[in-house]
């Protein structure tokens, strides 16, 4: 089975950084792969799919990029409001692979 | 509007058995796959199975196959998870979630607030 593995696993950045969070497949998925955040005590919300498509309703300060293996969460300018864990998601086929997770702090 | 609703929850020994309900309201429900996934306290999501909207194609994780099953009412507009065999390691939030086409391949776009399994002796 393909893994997803995400880094850092936690970062903390000042209001109006740039952040950028790294998911990274063992076997190339071309471009089926997901974001979602979770806000702490909340349920996930898929942020971005087909790895750089906005989800309607997301801030455009979020961007995803990436093809094959390597793929990145790049938040532009952080906000309080985007304290979450990130995960990465896998569903070129099942199993549906989440990576790790990465922690966002307010530093 | 979109809504999701976990029941069937609680608390229960090693060995034991539940079932997980998952009720859908705001889309057509046959149209679309559904799909489990958990979250034990303090860990990542955790994909547990899914199935086709259609019911005919189901998957599992590793770590739940053949002690989990996938289930759908259509006519019911309802999900289910029947669990048995359960172990420690099961406990956590068990999120209900929508996957955008009928395939299970695919992603989720709407998730229900989650009902807590604890297995514990």
């Amino acid at each position: 089975d393909i893994q997803m593995t995400q880094s850092p696993s936690s970062l903390s950045a000042s209001v109006g950084d740039r952040v950028t969070i790294t998911c990274r497949a063992s076997q190339g998925i071309s471009n089926y792969l997901a974001w979602y955040q979770q806000k702490p005590g909340k349920v996930p919300m898929l942020l971005i799919y087909a790895a750089s498509t906005l989800q309607s309703g997301v801030p455009s300060r979020f961007s995803g990029s990436g093809s094959g293996t390597d793929f990145t969460l790049t938040i532009s300018s952080l906000q309080p409001e985007d304290v979450a864990t990130y995960y990465c998601q896998k569903y070129n086929t099942v199993p549906l692979t989440f990576g790790g997770g990465t922690k966002v702090e307010i530093k | 509007e979109v809504q999701l609703l976990e029941s069937g929850g609680g608390l229960l020994q090693p060995g034991g058995s539940l079932r997980l309900s998952c009720a859908a309201s705001g889309f057509t429900f046959s149209n679309y796959a559904m799909s489990w996934v958990r979250q034990a306290p303090g860990k990542g999501l955790e994909w547990v199975s899914s199935i086709s909207g259609s019911g005919g194609n189901t998957s599992y994780a590793d770590s739940v196959k053949g002690r989990f099953t996938i289930s759908r009412d259509n006519s019911k507009n309802t999900l289910y998870l029947q669990k048995s065999s359960l172990r420690v390691e099961d406990t956590a939030v068990y999120y209900c979630a929508k996957t955008v086409a009928a395939q299970v391949d695919y992603y989720m776009d709407v998730w229900g607030k989650g009902t807590t399994v604890t297995v514990s002796s």
